[in-house]
């Protein structure tokens, strides 16, 4: 199997506070991995693609400064959004590319975030 | 400009028919399609992948078309079940060379019994 964590669930924080989320590969090496943000009834939007060691790739029109994404480990992903606004409040979604399978993502379950 | 579109509309179905959703592109050069079934606040689960030299592939009760020339894919689930109902999105790599992949809106399937 090929299993993603994230962490938490769900959270909702008040506007100008930094919310950090996680994104685990529990069971293989992740070499890559990938942050999406998707609106309701919307498709999955790439926002950057992370390589362990090494500093994030974003999308046209993601602020890096914004959504700071660092990969610790081969396992482990975080993304943090900083200073969040109303406008902020989506579902963040992680995958994770196995090590010598550069073509299938393997999906976390998502993270709801609300930001008042 | 690059486009991935599914039918915005849901597909409704009785339970034991065959469905069938089409995700269609334009300009791009796909190396491979994928397809990815997601249910109501979870991320997406890797279905099938297809690649550009294949013309169909089949796993279970699934099967997948791919057409470079029409520039279309179909996804076909045989004898249907209610627990089938989600919706699925089609996903392509563009190209770019970074195995990133750009996702279809999603077609939502209902399975009445």
């Amino acid at each position: 199997g090929a299993v993603v964590s994230q962490h938490p669930s769900w959270v909702i924080c008040k506007s100008g506070t930094s919310v950090k989320i996680e994104c685990r590969s529990l069971d293989f090496q992740a070499t890559t991995m990938f942050w999406y943000r998707q609106f309701p009834k919307q498709s999955l939007m790439l926002m950057a693609t992370s390589n362990e060691g090494s500093k994030a790739t974003y999308e046209q029109g993601v602020e890096k400064d914004k959504f700071l994404i660092n990969h610790a480990s081969l396992t482990l992903s975080t993304l943090t959004v900083t200073s969040a606004h109303p406008e902020d409040s989506s579902f963040y979604i992680c995958s994770a590319m196995k090590r010598g399978y550069q073509e299938t993502q393997y999906f976390g379950p998502g993270t709801r975030l609300l930001v008042l | 400009s690059q486009k991935i579109e599914q039918n915005s509309e849901a597909l409704n179905i009785q339970e034991g028919k065959t469905a069938t959703l089409t995700c269609n592109y334009t300009n791009y050069s796909p190396a491979y399609l994928q397809w990815y079934r997601q249910d109501p606040g979870r991320g997406p689960v890797f279905l099938l992948l297809i690649r550009e030299n294949e013309k169909e592939k089949r796993k279970e009760r699934l099967k997948v078309t791919f057409d470079t020339t029409l520039k279309q894919s179909l996804f076909h689930i045989t004898a249907s079940q209610p627990a089938d109902s989600a919706t699925y999105l089609c996903a392509l790599d563009p190209g770019s060379g970074y195995s990133t992949l750009t996702f279809g809106k999603g077609t939502m399937l209902l399975v009445s019994p």
